[in-house]
């Protein structure tokens, strides 16, 4: 059971638009940058946002991030067959006893 | 361009150890915090540890602490992950990555090594 919750899987045609979800706690997502990733099959993860909105060089702009609460969300427009991946949430979370890293259980983007 | 080069994989016995390295190049090793992260066949990102870009603090996932050791060599560009005590449930592909800020957080980690891959079985 990861610490943040993601839906396992979303669909969309090609060309449209859709979010994914990421929920946590005041412990982690409440109180620590977001960050995104996607891990296309066989590959290694890329980041895609990181401090919460924030886009690395070569991400295009159909890819946005935001935040709010507890609650974080990741935007994808214009959708193309190469999207198709696996996106993860991953956070710092602050707990008690000492702080650790991290991720959701991942969400399945299908372009249908 | 930076690189992450993962070594030190394998199958290994329950109980066994290992120590994974992880070669770095292209940027500045020393400025940064270096992560671990796994990946079990057929499952999500497991966050494992994170150091620091001078190696003064370290932090671990429940699972595996007390078990593993992250450590770094500045002079070497080269993380390290001693694992002792090793599981059927520590089987997965090892990333080593780099963190987008100095200290021992999770801002962001902007690259990825292709991985190593460890299996623990009998």
């Amino acid at each position: 059971q990861s610490v943040l919750t993601q839906p396992p899987s979303v669909s969309a045609a090609p060309g449209q638009k859709v979010t994914i979800s990421c929920s946590g706690s005041s412990s982690n997502i409440g109180n620590n940058y977001v960050s995104w990733y996607q891990q296309l099959p066989g590959t290694a993860p890329k980041l895609l946002i990181y401090e919460n909105n924030k886009r690395p060089s070569g991400i295009p702009d159909r890819f946005s991030g935001s935040k709010s609460g507890t609650s974080a969300t990741l935007g994808i427009t214009g959708l193309q067959t190469g999207d198709e991946a696996d996106y993860y949430c991953g956070t710092w979370d602050s707990s008690l006893s000492a702080g650790k890293g991290v991720f959701g259980g991942g969400t399945k983007l299908t372009v249908l | 361009q930076v690189q992450l080069v993962e070594s030190g994989g394998g199958v290994v016995q329950p109980g066994r150890s290992l120590r994974l390295s992880c070669a770095a190049s292209g940027f500045t090793f020393s400025s940064y915090g270096m992560h671990w992260v796994r990946q079990a066949p057929g499952k999500g990102l497991e966050w494992v540890a994170v150091i620091s870009y001078d190696g003064s603090n370290k932090y671990y996932a429940d699972s595996v602490k007390g078990r593993f050791t992250i450590s770094r060599d500045n002079s070497k560009n080269t993380l390290y992950l001693q694992m002792n005590s090793l599981r059927a449930e520590d089987t997965a592909v090892y990333y080593c990555a780099k963190g987008s800020h100095l200290v021992a957080t999770m801002r962001g980690i902007d690259y990825w090594g292709q991985g190593t891959l460890v299996t623990v079985s009998s």
